[in-house]
C-alpha cells in the first residue's frame, strides 16, 4: 500500500515565524502535491511538483514556497504565517501518467 | 480553472441509500473521481469512473455520468454509520484534479 506521511497531525505557531510542512512518500512517486483545506471550499492546490527540484504553481501559491530535493520528500514552507493560512494542509502523491492521488493524515496549522 | 459543485450536507436514515450528486464544468475532464474523508483523517481513494462510462457499480457504490450535462452522482446502497464522512467530487483536469467544497454525510439511526 502506497504511504504518505506528514511530519505533524497539529501544529501552533505564531504570526510571522517560518513554518516547515514536511511530507514523505514510499512508493516512488513523481508527483507531489500541497493542498489546503478549508470548510465550504473544498481542497485548494498550492503547488504541484513532478519531479525532484521541478515545481508549478497551483490555485493559490501566494505566501507559500516549496522544495523537492528528493523525490520522495516535498516541502510546503510558509515564510512568514499570517492569521490566514490556519488551515488544514494535505500532502498527495500520484505516478506520472496515473491521475489517482494518494493523501496523507493531514496537518492542522493554528497561526495565532 | 474547473468549477465543481456540491451540496454541502446530505442526512440520510441507516439501511437506506445515499445520493451525493456533483456537477463540473469541464467536458474534457476524462476521470472523475470521489474520494471519502473520515474525522481527523486525509482522504481516501472510493471510485472512480473513466468519460466514456455511463455507470460504474462497485459493490455497494454506484457512479453515475451524464457526461452532456456535466453530471456525476454517488450512490452509496444500504447506508451505515461508516459512512459517515465527507465526499469529494474530483474531476481530472490537466495534470490536476478540482475539487468539490464536499458533501457532508450524516447516518442517523
Amino acid at each position: 500500500d502506497v504511504k504518505v506521511t506528514q511530519s505533524s497531525r497539529y501544529l501552533v505557531k505564531r504570526t510571522g515565524e517560518k513554518v516547515f510542512l514536511e511530507c514523505v512518500q514510499d512508493m516512488d512517486h513523481e508527483n507531489m502535491f500541497w493542498y489546503r483545506q478549508d470548510p465550504g471550499l473544498g481542497l485548494r492546490l498550492i503547488y504541484f511538483s513532478y519531479d525532484v527540484k521541478m515545481k508549478e504553481k497551483g490555485d493559490i501559491p501566494e505566501g507559500y514556497s516549496v522544495s523537492r530535493e528528493k523525490k520522495e520528500r516535498f516541502s510546503l514552507i510558509l515564510e512568514s504565517a499570517s492569521t490566514n493560512q490556519t488551515s488544514m494542509y494535505l500532502c498527495a502523491s500520484s505516478l506520472q501518467g496515473n491521475y489517482e492521488q494518494y493523501f496523507g493524515p493531514g496537518t492542522r496549522l493554528t497561526v495565532t | 480553472g474547473e468549477d465543481v459543485e456540491q451540496s454541502l450536507f446530505l442526512s440520510v436514515r441507516e439501511g437506506d441509500s445515499s445520493v451525493i450528486n456533483c456537477t463540473y464544468t469541464d467536458s474534457s475532464s476524462t476521470y472523475l473521481y470521489w474520494y471519502k474523508q473520515e474525522p481527523g483523517a486525509g482522504l481516501q481513494l472510493l471510485t472512480y469512473i473513466f468519460s466514456n462510462m455511463d455507470m460504474k457499480q462497485d459493490q455497494r457504490l454506484t457512479v453515475l455520468l451524464n457526461k452532456k450535462d456535466k453530471h456525476l452522482s454517488l450512490r452509496i446502497a444500504d447506508t451505515q454509520t461508516g459512512d459517515s464522512a465527507i465526499y469529494f467530487c474530483a474531476p481530472h483536469n490537466d495534470y490536476k484534479l478540482s475539487f468539490g467544497a464536499g458533501t457532508t454525510v450524516t447516518v442517523r439511526a
